[in-house]
């Protein structure tokens, strides 16, 4: 059972929107805004998509964007493209025992 | 070019032991936190352990505290992993990364697969 809660699969069309959440507590998504984002590819490593919620690191298309509300982060890709298809995953610093890094269980978007 | 490249994983009976490295190359090693973080076939992300710039600190989840230890030397930009009292569970990728801030993973390495078995 991962620590944060994501949902195992969202599906959509090229040029359209969709949103991944992922829910954890106030121990960690909701306590403070260290919340980043991944994207895998198959075989591949992950990479960093955005981190402290919405800020994204250079070279990530501005189609990926981020945000929080309590103890859910959210990441919402725009104007799908067929590349865009692959497991994401959120993580979070925890800031009570046990102090670390928890990640939610990734959600594999397909891009019909 | 920004390069982590981790070696040393391998096939080992349970109870066994292991070492992995991480060699850094293209940015400032000394400058980050490092982290390891591992993937078992087809699953998730897992954090297993992470160290301060000078070693001072090292932190664990804690289905490996006792059993793995994390350290590093800035002289070769490289990151260790070893892993002793190995268990079927442990069996995953083996990835490291460097540490944006609070645990944000900035640069993955390709990784190294650990197995776990008789």
């Amino acid at each position: 059972q991962s620590a944060l809660t994501q949902p195992a699969s969202v599906s959509g069309s090229p040029g359209q929107s969709i949103t991944i959440s992922c829910t954890g507590t106030s121990s960690d998504v909701g306590g403070y805004n260290h919340v980043s984002w991944y994207q895998q590819h198959p075989g591949k490593a992950p990479k960093l998509m955005l981190y402290d919620v919405s800020n994204r690191p250079s070279g990530v298309s501005y189609r990926f964007s981020g945000s929080k509300s309590g103890n859910t982060a959210s990441l919402t890709i725009s104007g799908l493209q067929a590349e865009d298809e692959a497991d994401y995953y959120c993580s979070s610093y925890r800031y009570s025992y046990p102090l670390g890094g928890v990640f939610g269980g990734g959600t594999k978007l397909t891009v019909l | 070019e920004v390069q982590l490249v981790e070696s040393g994983g391998g096939l080992v009976q349970p109870g066994g032991s292991l070492r992995l490295s991480c060699t850094a190359s293209g940015f400032t090693f000394t400058t980050y936190w490092m982290n390891w973080v591992r993937q078992a076939p087809g699953k998730g992300l897992e954090w297993v352990a992470n160290i301060k710039v000078d070693g001072s600190e090292k932190y664990y989840l804690d289905s490996v505290k006792g059993r793995f230890t994390i350290s590093r030397d800035n002289a070769k930009n490289s990151l260790y992993l070893q892993m002793n009292s190995l268990r079927v569970e442990d069996t995953a990728v083996y990835y490291c990364a460097t540490d944006l801030g609070h645990l944000q993973f900035d640069i993955w390495g390709q990784g190294t697969m650990v197995t776990i078995s008789s």
